[in-house]
């Protein structure tokens, strides 16, 4: 069955420090990886994309890694401020249908100041 | 630029009253369009995709159901709202491949919160 974990769950930090989200993966055939950033109410925007060729990708202070092997992703956060407070949600192209993207339940991020 | 246009941004409806929400697509032709929802904590379910006019593809059995009537327009629709409805409706696209494409652009809109009473 094709499926995206996250973890944690949530996670609080403070203001400053660096943060790391795991993300792990099922999918097969795997066509690529998303990284998104989710603020409450608001609709999920696009952080990276990372095809299976891809070991790193950084946008501003977010790095997403990708271990096609072990299939696992993470995201990075790096000198975290107040408006990084949002859910980050792992998202994987694949599977039986390349239209469809499969969506872990994210991760909730706080920081605190 | 491409931009994707949702709305209503929230919405309060009474059940069995009906629904109509609307996504449009600028800039961009044949884009492959999407509705999803996301439940309070929970990840997005993809409720609907559609590969070009008149052509729907359901994921899940509901009560609501989707249309194209122009390109770049995809409408989500109820004959009567259930209290299971309400949840935050996201309406995406991509654009058109053929094939097995290894990287899509993918964009979501802001989002409708339907909350029915």
């Amino acid at each position: 069955k094709n499926q995206v974990e996250q973890s944690p769950q949530s996670l609080i930090i403070l203001e400053g420090k660096n943060c790391t989200l795991q993300c792990n993966y099922t999918v097969s055939p795997f066509s690529n990886l998303r990284w998104y950033k989710q603020d409450t109410g608001r609709g999920p925007v696009s952080l990276t994309i990372m095809t299976f060729s891809e070991n790193t990708k950084s946008n501003g202070r977010y790095t997403a890694t990708l271990d096609a092997d072990t299939k696992q992703s993470s995201l990075h956060i790096t000198a975290s401020q107040l408006s990084d407070s949002a859910s980050y949600i792992c998202v994987v192209s694949g599977g039986d249908s390349s239209y469809k993207l499969i969506f872990g339940s994210g991760t909730r991020l706080l920081v605190r100041p | 630029s491409q931009t994707i246009h949702q709305w209503p941004a929230t919405l309060v409806q009474p059940v069995g009253s009906p629904l109509s929400l609307e996504c449009t697509v600028e800039g961009t032709s044949n884009p492959n369009l999407y509705w999803y929802r996301q439940a309070a904590g929970r990840g997005l379910q993809l409720l609907f995709y559609s590969v070009g006019i008149g052509q729907i593809s359901s994921e899940v059995p509901q009560n609501l159901s989707a249309s194209r009537p122009q390109d770049r327009q995809f409408i989500l629709s109820s004959k009567k709202l259930l209290l299971s409805d309400s949840g935050f409706y996201l309406c995406a696209w991509s654009a058109r491949s053929t094939g097995r494409a290894t990287n899509y652009g993918y964009t979501f809109g802001s989002g409708t919160r339907l909350t029915v009473v």
